[in-house]
């Protein structure tokens, strides 16, 4: 199957600084990435929908201002966490899909995010 | 939106046991499928499987579209099997992200 990667796997920041997350298709083409967030011991939802050249979509009630999304090129979109507070620490992970519709989506390998 | 329900959410078996986890979905789909979860959180992809039937080892899934469920088979349950199962469907085309249960917590003890 299609290969995701996203780096950092875990990241430990201090309250009111920013983190960066990249979610990479390896061997495909992706103009739509997807961002997913998980509680512990809840299910994943979706966050927001990455778009190559232009906007990301946000779920309704994802801040947009707090989780700045860019998807600069076809392989690669970046998730950046602003102002990061403890309420923010969670499972980030990403997915993308290899093709155009109704295809199959593949899942980067998540990036735990703790905010001290 | 659409809703997807999974049961049990709990599951606990010896090893050896065959289990079946079940999908309900709200509405049409283009696209389901299966997950598993591992102690570290990657999503490992086990089937993509909106309707008919798939079969891979000791795993197949069965979808069937019209009545809106799909049924992940377990058969000969070993320990690493435990983790947490999702399905998660897609009601739209590939512009749209996965909506997901709530997952099964499948236990395979020794």
């Amino acid at each position: 199957g299609a290969v995701v990667s996203q780096h950092p796997s875990w990241v430990i920041c201090k309250s009111g600084t920013s983190v960066k997350i990249e979610c990479r298709s390896l061997d495909f083409q992706a103009t739509t990435m997807f961002w997913y967030r998980q509680f512990p011991k809840q299910s994943l939802m979706l966050m927001a929908t990455s778009n190559e050249g232009s906007k990301a979509t946000y779920e309704q009630g994802v801040e947009k201002d707090k989780f700045l999304i860019n998807h600069a090129s076809l392989t690669l979109s970046t998730l950046t966490v602003t102002s990061a507070h403890p309420e923010d620490s969670s499972f980030y992970i990403c997915s993308a899909r290899d093709g155009l519709m109704n295809t199959e989506a593949f899942f980067g390998q998540g990036t735990r995010l703790t905010v001290v | 939106g659409i809703q997807v329900e999974q049961s049990p959410p709990d599951l606990i078996l010896q090893e050896g046991a065959n289990s079946t986890l079940r999908c309900n979905f709200s509405d049409s789909v283009n696209n389901l499928q299966w997950f598993h979860q591992n102690p570290w959180g990657q999503l490992i992809n086990l089937f993509y499987i909106p309707s008919g039937t798939k079969q891979n080892g000791r795993l197949s899934a069965t979808t069937v579209a019209t009545e809106r469920y799909s049924l992940l088979y377990i058969s000969s349950s070993q320990t690493t099997d435990s983790g947490v199962y999702f399905c998660a469907v897609d009601a739209g085309g590939g512009a749209d992200g996965l909506t997901f249960g709530k997952g099964t917590h499948l236990i395979i003890q020794p």
